[in-house]
């Protein structure tokens, strides 16, 4: 079956320092999904990557979708104290879009 | 607009009991999703909902865990009997159609811990 796998699984940078987290599937993805969940709370939604090759930025959030389309990386430029938390990826792929998330990438950021 | 809503909150049970968890999808959204989130692991997809229809539930561990959408809009999880290793975060998702394009939005959980 399909397999997402994510690394690092922790990662504690000093607070300025950026961070990037990686992801790869064993499978050709029909897009890719990435989420981020507090301490204690639920995933929530980032951004969505379809298009291979395809790049997309939130403020300090870089998304990235490999050629192939069974990779993507996110990273965050100058980490903040707010960007505490475990980001996920979610690769879709099959005719129903089943969604496999990986581990997912704890982060730590000290102040 | 009001995000999904699970219930309960946090639940604790003895080994062999029953169980059932309630999810009330984001109002319109036609599948809904049913994950277990082990402690320190990702969500696993247990079982996917496309209005009252089963998508898919090739994880669902079927001699344990049942799941409805009768009306195709709230739903319930069940375990029967409990193990040890069932306790997890389950988390309920909806979105709006299921395409790809389709964002999934998560409720808050129901924390189970089996004694």
């Amino acid at each position: 079956g399909q397999q997402v796998m994510q690394i690092p699984q922790y990662q504690h940078v000093q607070e300025g320092e950026d961070f990037t987290t990686y992801c790869n599937s064993s499978t050709t993805l029909s897009n890719i999904q990435w989420y981020k969940q507090r301490p204690g709370g639920h995933p929530v939604f980032l951004i969505q990557l379809v298009k291979s090759g395809e790049v997309k930025k939130q403020k300090r959030l870089t998304f990235q979708f490999g050629e192939a389309k069974k990779n993507s990386s996110l990273h965050i430029t100058a980490t903040q104290t707010t960007d505490v938390g475990t980001y996920f990826c979610a690769g879709l792929s099959g005719g129903y879009q089943k969604v496999t998330f990986g581990i997912g990438t704890k982060l730590q950021v000290i102040p | 607009e009001a995000g999904v809503a699970q219930s309960p909150r946090y639940k604790i049970i003895e080994k062999r009991q029953s169980v059932a968890f309630w999810c009330n999808p984001i109002s319109g959204h036609a599948t809904l999703y049913w994950y277990q989130q082990i402690l320190g692991q990702g969500p696993k997809l247990l079982i996917q909902f496309q209005n009252n229809g089963v998508v898919d539930d090739s994880q669902l561990p079927k001699d344990r865990f049942s799941a409805e959408r009768l009306k195709g809009v709230d739903s319930t999880l069940k375990i029967q009997p409990a193990k040890l290793e069932d306790s997890a975060v389950y988390l309920c998702a909806s979105s709006f159609s299921g395409t790809p394009q389709e964002t999934q939005y998560f409720g808050p959980g129901t924390r189970l811990l089996v004694l």
